[in-house]
């Protein structure tokens, strides 16, 4: 019962915008939209999280749409290190139902 | 900080023997996940504690699996007895108070059962 699709992989060139795409149409009116990224051999790592408005930090910035049903996550110049599987995740912020699912991701593959 | 610290990065052990997978959680954090990631699979949530108390186990695979947290500063992965189908990247992560689902998460142990 995946909450997020993603796409199963992209990739771009090194220094332009990586924009990796997620549905979440069913999403709820308390859930967040998390990404994380898992560089391979290494645990995932925490990208960004937002619930409706744009955010934007030093890693990546995340657009949600006004109805909230999609998001993309742009990495504004990707670099040969931004290769990993990117996850995007639904999810309440805190309680006991605050646990993170993870689906299959997207695989970014930035080329030279 | 040292981040989430995991113990063994590697374990090979054979079929049948009891292998236990050990965790150190970042100082401060109150909550601890034990995730499992395979090719077939995925990464799937086995078990998370909220301050050393386990909140949801619905991901234990079956009873040879037991996950404990006897103090915030440790919590081991039991498999007892240990399966060839075990054979997985065990990942720990751990979560700071109000630090709104942002997981930190180990270096992973690799388990495999031979």
């Amino acid at each position: 019962d995946a909450k997020t699709t993603q796409p199963t992989s992209m990739d771009c060139a090194e220094g332009r915008a990586a924009n990796l795409p997620c549905n979440h149409s069913t999403i709820s009116g308390n859930e967040y939209v998390y990404w994380y990224r898992q560089i391979h051999s290494q645990g995932p790592q925490y990208i960004i999280h937002g619930l409706k408005n744009n955010e934007t930090n030093e890693m990546a910035s995340l657009i949600i749409t006004e109805d909230r049903k999609s998001s993309t996550l742009i990495l504004p110049h990707a670099t040969l290190r931004d290769t990993a599987v990117y996850y995007c995740i639904v999810s309440v912020l805190t309680g006991a139902n605050s646990k993170l699912t993870f689906g299959k991701g997207i695989t970014l593959s930035v080329r030279p | 900080d040292a981040g989430v610290i995991q113990s063994p990065r590697h374990e090979v052990t054979e079929m049948g023997q009891e292998v236990t997978l050990r965790c150190k959680p970042i100082s401060g954090h109150n909550s601890l996940f034990w995730y499992r990631q395979t090719m077939m699979r995925g990464l799937e949530l086995l078990i998370y504690f909220n301050n050393n108390v386990p909140i949801d186990d619905s991901g234990m695979p079956e009873d040879r699996f037991s996950a404990k947290m006897p103090n915030a500063s440790f919590s081991t992965l039991k498999i007892q007895p240990s399966e060839p189908r075990d054979s997985a990247v065990y990942f720990c992560a751990t979560r700071g108070r109000g630090r709104d689902n942002e997981q930190f998460f180990g270096p992973g142990t690799r388990l495999t059962v031979l």
